[in-house]
This record gives structure tokens, sequence and C-alpha cells, in this order.
């Protein structure tokens, strides 16, 4: 799976979009862009996923560059509560159940301030 | 929505003692996992389940640890004799058929954790 590098922290102010960035120069064209976050020590929540389109979901936007080396997770109105550290995974998405595990990295660490 | 429940969520045990770690994964999935999480340190990836069988396992997962699905709902997580090092919280995971993975990226859901604490 190909290496990710994000930034190790972050502040937005509460009510603003919080935008993560997320660096992956070498994902190939069968990888996915997989986003996570742990809330303090609580196990990792899914938060959305994308190949080569931007999407949105109830939780967030994720917006990929054209050359899929980088992208942008996107909290459109953020809260204390999305205070956490997010992951941000390359993986083939098609793949049998004896591959499919997820490789974190650090992630970064949001904190939302009032 | 539908959830994968850990217990017990805190668990202290002696050193040289064995645990079993229990996880209810969402009843349609196929899939399950296990990983752990050192204090301060990144998620680490254990150990995968499917057809009642071992897919992967990590450099970490060594004899002491085992994986099992003794009646069909319940995965468990056992470490034979406890180490100091073991300390970490453990999560398990579980996640749909591959259809389903695919077309939902979501499929793969965690538990809230175990807390393991070797004294």
């Amino acid at each position: 799976d190909a290496k990710t590098t994000q930034p190790p922290s972050m502040d937005c102010a509460e009510g603003r979009a919080a935008n993560l960035p997320c660096n992956h120069s070498t994902i190939s064209g069968n990888e996915y862009v997989y986003w996570y976050r742990q809330i303090h020590s609580q196990g990792p929540q899914y938060i959305i996923h994308g190949l080569k389109n931007n999407e949105t979901n109830e939780m967030a936007s994720l917006i990929i560059t054209e050359d899929r080396k980088s992208s942008t997770l996107i909290l459109p109105h953020a809260t204390l509560r999305d205070t956490a550290v997010y992951y941000c995974i390359v993986r083939v998405g098609d793949s049998g159940g004896s591959n499919y595990k997820l490789t974190f990295g650090k992630g970064t660490l949001l904190t939302v301030n009032p | 929505e539908p959830e994968v429940t850990q217990t017990p969520s805190h668990q202290v045990t002696q050193m040289g003692q064995e645990v079993i770690l229990r996880c209810v994964p969402i009843s349609n999935h196929l899939y399950f996992y296990w990983y752990r999480q050192i204090l301060g340190q990144k998620v680490e990836f254990l150990v995968s389940f499917y057809n009642n069988e071992i897919s992967e396992k990590s450099e970490i997962f060594d004899d002491q640890f085992s994986v099992e699905r003794p009646d069909g709902s319940n995965f468990t997580l056992k470490i034979r004799s406890t180490k100091l090092e073991d300390s970490a919280m453990y999560f398990c995971a579980s996640s749909a058929e591959l259809r389903d993975r695919v077309r939902r990226g979501y499929g793969y859901t965690f538990g809230s954790g175990t807390r393991l604490t070797v004294v």
C-alpha cells in the first residue's frame, strides 16, 4: 500500500471548515484513499473514501487532485466533537479478506477550539 | 447502526496470566480482525480471520496469541502468558462481504476496544 504523509497537528475554530491534507504521491491506479478518525482512544471510525472523483457524505467531503497524488478531507462545520486524530490510508479497494488490513500512520491531530 | 461489541472494556491481569478478550462482530460480517494500540503509538494490525481460519497475521501475533470463533457469534483473542509489553488497547473489527465492502467502503467497523493492563 502506498505511503501517506499528513501534518502531525492542526487547529480549527468551531463552526469553521477544517481542511486536512494528505500526500500520497506513490499511489497506484487501483488504490483508494480512505479516511478514518479516532476520538480519544475509541475505535477508529470510517469517514469517507474515494478513488479519483470527489466524494461527499453526511460527515465530510473528500477532494482528490487530478493526478491523485494528494487529497483533502473537509469537515464543513467543525464542532468540538470533531476533535480527533484523522488518518489518511491508501490501499487497494477490491481485495480478498486475507489482505484487507488497514495500515495506520500517525495521522493528524485536529483540535477544534471554541 | 450495527456495532461491534467488545468486552470487557478494561482488564487488569498479572504478568504470566492468560487473558481472553471477547468481541461480537456485526452479524452479517464474514471477516474479523484484531488490532492493538499501545498508549501514544499507532494502531497496529494483529490478525485477520475468515472462514474459521487465520488469513493473515503480523509479526506481533506470535505463538502467545490465538484467535477463535467458538460459537458463530463471538470472536476471541487469547494471550496465553501476558507480558508487560502486552499492555495496550485491543480493537476488534469486522467487515462485510467483498462486494459490499467495495461498494460501501464503510463496511469495516471497529469496536470501542478493551484496555488491557498487565501488572
